[in-house]
């Protein structure tokens, strides 16, 4: 099992839709969660941190369910500036290891259409 | 404030051929990470630097070799390339290597080998 999974979609909704997108992590003593979004051949930016009582910002609204272990970010009145690969993002512990470090997942990709 | 900077955008190696990407960031973060990304693979971890001094192997370190030459700059040396290792690069850095900050990428380097 990858330590984290992402539908890759690809999504396909017209502006002003709302889109859901969800990820489910392997590792239950994960600590930090993160939202980060990809432009075609561009870099990962990070779009949102990712906080147990759920956050939003702006359009955008992220939730964490630690007993199901996954993560959802939500994406209201989609513009077409939205359109980009979405990517989940852990923070890890090593077996073995006192540092955690970030697993990417492989990423949603989101098309808005006029 | 360039964040983090890596050189060179572009290239193109013959088999067999060696070169090293370097990369620099300029925010004082202590550590510093390189990922490498596939089609449908999503990043995937070659090395990191938790901090300046220290380094360790990702999930893909065969082939690759890495320096943390200062705080500063980050290098990855292929020693002898392979056409599996065209792929995009991207370095990132973070405040700490706890896994629990967002990672900052450059704009990748992309490679090609024939």
């Amino acid at each position: 099992r990858k330590e984290v999974e992402q539908d890759p979609g690809p999504f396909n909704v017209p502006e002003g839709a709302t889109v859901a997108f969800n990820c489910t992590y392997s590792n239950s003593a994960s600590q930090s969660f993160f939202w980060y979004r990809q432009d075609c051949r561009k870099e990962p930016k990070l779009l949102m941190s990712v906080y147990s009582s759920g956050n939003e910002d702006g359009r955008f609204t992220a939730q964490l369910n630690r007993a199901s272990q996954y993560i959802s970010l939500l994406i209201r009145d989609s513009k077409l500036s939205d359109s980009a690969t979405y990517l989940c993002v852990v923070n890890i512990r090593d077996r073995g290891s006192t540092l955690g470090r970030l697993y990417f997942g492989r990423g949603t990709q989101l098309t808005v259409w006029p | 404030n360039a964040g983090v900077t890596q050189t060179p955008k572009f290239q193109v190696l013959k088999t067999g051929q060696s070169m090293t990407l370097q990369c620099a960031q300029d925010m004082n973060h202590n550590s510093m990470y390189w990922y490498r990304q596939d089609p449908g693979m999503g990043l995937r971890l070659i090395y990191y630097s938790a901090s300046e001094g220290t380094t360790d192997k990702g999930e893909v370190p065969n082939g690759y070799n890495v320096s943390r030459l200062n705080k500063r700059e980050f290098s990855l040396r292929l020693e002898s390339a392979a056409p599996s290792q065209t792929s995009v690069y991207f370095c990132a850095s973070s405040e700490k290597g706890s896994g629990n900050q967002p990672q900052h990428f450059g704009d990748g380097t992309r490679l090609s080998i024939l």
